[in-house]
């Protein structure tokens, strides 16, 4: 599957880093999605845009920060992170709009080591 | 906060024998989807319901609403190995598509 593209698939930075994850969505959807996925908790909801606006930021912390240019692309900015951030970092899309629920299309990951 | 819980968190099945798992939300949901995640993969979309009360199949799947809109289930009639994998249910309790995902149950199944 190629609709939900994500890079870089593995990643392994320092606490003083600074790098940036990147989505791209081939779907012609207008919802974009940051998950993160670790393994004591269940999938937990980042940010949520919808028409490039965000519409959730699900209390997460600021040095995490998210960008999305345009309805296709997506980022998610780290910087100075610490070990607990290590996770699969999960993108997905779906159609947007309220009053309705649509399926959402996840990409492959991100796996992210904090050292 | 919405909380999303699932149960069991781990199946061990037979080839063959059914499964089912179950998904309970603190709050009434606009609708309830099952996604399916292959180990060292990632969520993939089964399918949504959005009526109280509603039943869908999909093959040896079944997927069921509760009436209340609070609970829902999968149930997976004579496993195959193919079936390997975490499923999940996420619920939307507003209906802008903001899904709470469940704690998953991972099924293992035994040729």
């Amino acid at each position: 599957e190629t609709g939900v593209t994500q890079t870089p698939r593995h990643l392994v930075m320092g606490m003083t880093n600074k790098k940036s994850l990147k989505c791209e969505q081939h779907l012609g959807h207008n919802a974009m999605y940051w998950y993160k996925q670790s393994a004591k908790k269940p999938l937990e909801l980042m940010f949520v845009y919808n028409f490039k606006e965000q519409t959730e930021n699900n209390s997460v912390p600021s040095r995490f920060s998210p960008e999305c240019p345009n309805s296709s692309h997506l980022f998610l900015h780290l910087h100075t992170l610490q070990p607990e951030d290590s996770a699969l970092y999960l993108c997905a899309s779906s159609h947007a709009g309220t009053g309705g629920a649509y399926e959402q299309y996840f990409g492959p990951g991100t796996r992210l080591t904090v050292t | 906060g919405q909380q999303v819980m699932q149960i069991p968190q781990y199946q061990h099945v037979q080839e063959g024998e059914d499964f089912t798992t179950y998904c309970n939300s603190s709050t009434t949901l606009s609708n309830i989807q099952w996604y399916k995640q292959r180990p060292g993969g990632h969520p993939v979309f089964l399918i949504q319901l959005v009526k109280s009360g509603e039943v869908k199949k999909q093959k040896r799947l079944t997927f069921q609403f509760g009436e209340a809109k609070k609970n829902s289930s999968l149930h997976i009639t004579a496993t195959q190995t193919t079936d390997v994998g975490t499923y999940f249910c996420a619920g939307d309790q507003t209906g802008a598509n903001n899904l709470f995902f469940g704690t998953g149950t991972r099924l293992t199944v035994i040729p």
